[in-house]
């Protein structure tokens, strides 16, 4: 079974500066899925960067970015230019590679972030 | 464009009750998912609807969850009877359906928090 593993419960960044959230998985798929969703206070979850595992070059958007390191499995999020509206949850979720069948999601415990003026 | 959304957004309700959630996906999604996330523990998986029909329902806890999505649009999530572990935040999403392989996005709904006394 696949599980994925979030280090840092909480963290907090100062507004404009930079901050990498950390995450590790296990897996024995040789192919698969990884994401970074935010939940903001306002509860509603939102997708902010996804990776295949199958290719090397690391997503990017905007001022998300990832570290993917398929040998190490770990897959950390870094978030340039801290903004206030950062603040959030922040699950990273890995997705098997399968059909359009089964494509549920396994969910790390989350960090917690938050922005500081 | 509406996204997912969820009623109630809050439930609290007595051990031995019934609740029945509700989840509507975005117009023409095909597939609808429900996920939980007990006591600030990990989002898991609860089961995966195609249209009307049940695709995978490995994650559901016990035999105390009904799920339904009758003409394959709105879904509901029915809890009887309720205990105490089932407190929690119950999350929807849903996504198109791909014919072939390949992973399409989940968009989330805000959740609906369930509290059992």
């Amino acid at each position: 079974a696949q599980t994925v593993t979030q280090s840092q419960p909480e963290m907090s960044v100062q507004e404009a500066e930079t901050v990498t959230l950390s995450c590790t998985y296990d897996t024995s798929e040789s192919n698969y899925y990884l994401f970074w969703y935010k939940q903001p206070p306002s509860r509603q979850m939102i997708l902010v960067i996804r990776q295949e595992a199958y290719k090397q070059q690391n997503a990017t958007e905007n001022r998300f970015s990832v570290n993917f390191q398929k040998a190490a499995k770990s897959f950390s999020l870094k978030i340039s230019d801290s903004q206030l509206g950062d603040t959030a949850m922040y699950f990273c979720a890995f997705m098997k590679h399968v059909n359009n069948y089964g494509q549920n999601f396994v969910f790390g415990p989350g960090t917690r972030l938050s922005v500081l003026p | 464009e509406a996204g997912v959304t969820q009623f109630p957004s809050h439930s609290v309700i007595e051990k031995g009750q019934t609740v029945t959630l509700r989840c509507d996906p975005i117009s023409g999604h095909d597939n609808l998912y429900w996920y939980r996330r007990v006591m600030g523990k990990e989002i898991k998986f609860l089961l995966h609807f195609v249209k009307e029909s049940k695709q995978d329902e490995s994650g559901m806890p016990n035999n105390r969850f009904l799920a339904e999505r009758t003409g394959g649009t709105y879904s509901t999530l029915k809890v009887q009877p309720a205990e105490l572990e089932d407190s929690g935040v119950y999350f929807c999403a849903s996504s198109h359906f791909y014919g072939g392989i390949g992973i399409d996005t989940q968009y989330f709904g805000p959740g609906t928090r369930l509290t059992v006394l």
